[in-house]
């Protein structure tokens, strides 16, 4: 099936250090999405992104659409404690000749989890 | 938040045993998912719906059906329980128009023995 393919998979860095993660496809992709996940809980969606080249920003935390719609980024300024977590990319594919039928599945990155030290 | 709940949360059940989970939502949105979570292998998309009586498989979906009775509703069942079901089943929603952002439950921890 298809994939993304998420990096790093795991960072260990200290408090106040940026942070970037990355996700990379062969396959073009209409959406992109980031989410955090703490532990014990469901995904929390961050960022949103729709278009080619948006750069969107939530806070400390930037996320790009590149320019290919192949790849995503997402950056962390000035790292937390509380960002502790897993993050995950999710992308959804663009399907050519689809109009109106899309039907919103997503396929999702293997995550990048992320340790803060204060 | 969004208005999602899942039941159980915690369940641990033998080998060959059938078992359902439930996702229920208070958004009205069209759009329904099942994810399992294991280790290594991030969410994989079991099930979806697109409205009450319209399923489809996922990449992940030999050992479960699902049924979708009503907009709020959207059921796993596992008919056979197997110990590789052993997982984390999260449920999600999407409104679906002009945004495919999922809204993600509290998921349901899983435990086949």
């Amino acid at each position: 099936g298809q994939q993304l393919n998420q990096s790093p998979q795991s960072m260990f860095i200290q408090e106040g250090e940026d942070v970037s993660m990355n996700c990379t496809s062969s396959s073009i992709f209409n959406t992109w999405l980031w989410y955090k996940q703490d532990p014990g809980e469901g995904p929390v969606l961050l960022i949103a992104l729709y278009k080619a080249g948006e750069l969107t920003s939530n806070g400390r935390l930037t996320a790009q659409f590149g320019i290919t719609r192949k790849d995503s980024f997402l950056n962390i300024s000035a790292s937390i404690p509380s960002d502790v977590g897993i993050y995950f990319c999710a992308g959804q594919l663009m399907i050519r000749g689809q109009g109106s039928g899309n039907t919103g599945k997503l396929i999702f990155g293997q995550g990048t989890t992320l340790q803060v030290k204060p | 938040d969004a208005g999602i709940t899942q039941s159980p949360r915690h369940k641990v059940t033998e080998t060959g045993t059938p078992v359902t989970l439930r996702c229920h939502q208070t958004e009205n949105h069209r759009y329904m998912y099942w994810y399992r979570q294991d280790p290594g292998h991030g969410l994989r998309l079991i099930h979806y719906s697109y409205g009450v009586k319209d399923t489809d498989k996922g990449e992940v979906s030999d050992g479960y059906s699902v049924s979708r009775s009503k907009t709020e509703d959207f059921l796993l069942t596992l008919e056979s329980a197997t110990s590789s079901q052993t997982s984390v089943y999260f449920c999600a929603i999407s409104s679906g128009i002009f945004s495919y952002e999922q809204y993600f439950g509290p998921g349901t921890r899983l435990t086949v023995t």
